[in-house]
């Protein structure tokens, strides 16, 4: 089985800090992707990832950037965390050529 | 630019009734993926189901079926005999299976199955 693990289900954070959360997936996957989960809005893309070393912007990249600098594993970091950042992140992979994406368990993050 | 749009926020359901929840998309694509994840209170989002545009038989899995429109860009799941287990967010999504694949999903369906 697909295994994609982001490393905390909840934080918590002040405003200005700096956050970083990981994921980590074991089945070679080629694409990585962070998505961002509000209520009534779906899932949204911040970033993705199709190589190591390589990123593209989604359709919410502002505040963030990312860090891909091996295969398994993809860093999202909130280089000064607001509270407009509270929100469900959510980590995913993909094989090169498919579009099916495996989910990690997602994490809660509470700027304060 | 894709698009999925789910008009249903919220839906419920009895246990062992059958419930469809609706999705349409827009894209100016020929080859793409569809696909309805579950996520439930758990968070962990789950493939239920997928369907490649070029075929034009509707997929199946289990108590899990989609009703392809390709012209009409609609996509919707029907559960047949709900299980209280089916209670989760349901979101519909669009690929393609070309450049690169993120998904584009829509804003969730919210499914209740009571007892």
């Amino acid at each position: 089985d697909v295994k994609v693990t982001q490393s905390s289900r909840y934080l918590v954070k002040r405003t200005g800090e700096k956050v970083f959360l990981e994921c980590v997936q074991d089945m070679d996957h080629e694409n990585m992707f962070w998505y961002r989960q509000d209520p009534g809005l779906g899932l949204r893309l911040i970033y993705f990832s199709y190589d190591v070393k390589m990123k593209e912007k989604g359709d919410i990249p502002e505040g963030y950037s990312v860090s891909r600098e091996k295969k398994e594993r993809f860093s999202l970091i909130l280089e000064s965390a607001s509270t407009n950042q509270t929100s469900m992140y959510l980590c995913a992979s993909s094989l090169s050529g498919r579009s099916e994406a495996f989910f990690g368990q997602g994490t809660r993050l509470t700027v304060v | 630019a894709q698009t999925v749009t789910q008009s249903q926020p919220e839906m419920s359901v009895q246990e062992a009734e059958t419930v469809t929840l609706s999705c349409t998309y827009d894209t100016s694509e020929n080859n793409y993926y569809l696909f309805w994840y579950k996520q439930p209170p758990s968070r962990q989002m789950i493939l239920v189901i997928r369907q490649e545009a070029y075929k034009q038989q509707n997929a199946t899995e289990n108590r899990f079926s989609v009703n392809f429109q390709k012209a009409a860009k609609s996509f919707s799941l029907k559960i047949s005999d709900s299980q209280l287990g089916d209670t989760a967010m349901y979101f519909c999504a669009f690929g393609m299976n070309t450049g690169f694949q993120k998904l584009v999903f829509g804003t969730g369906t919210r499914l209740l199955v009571s007892p």
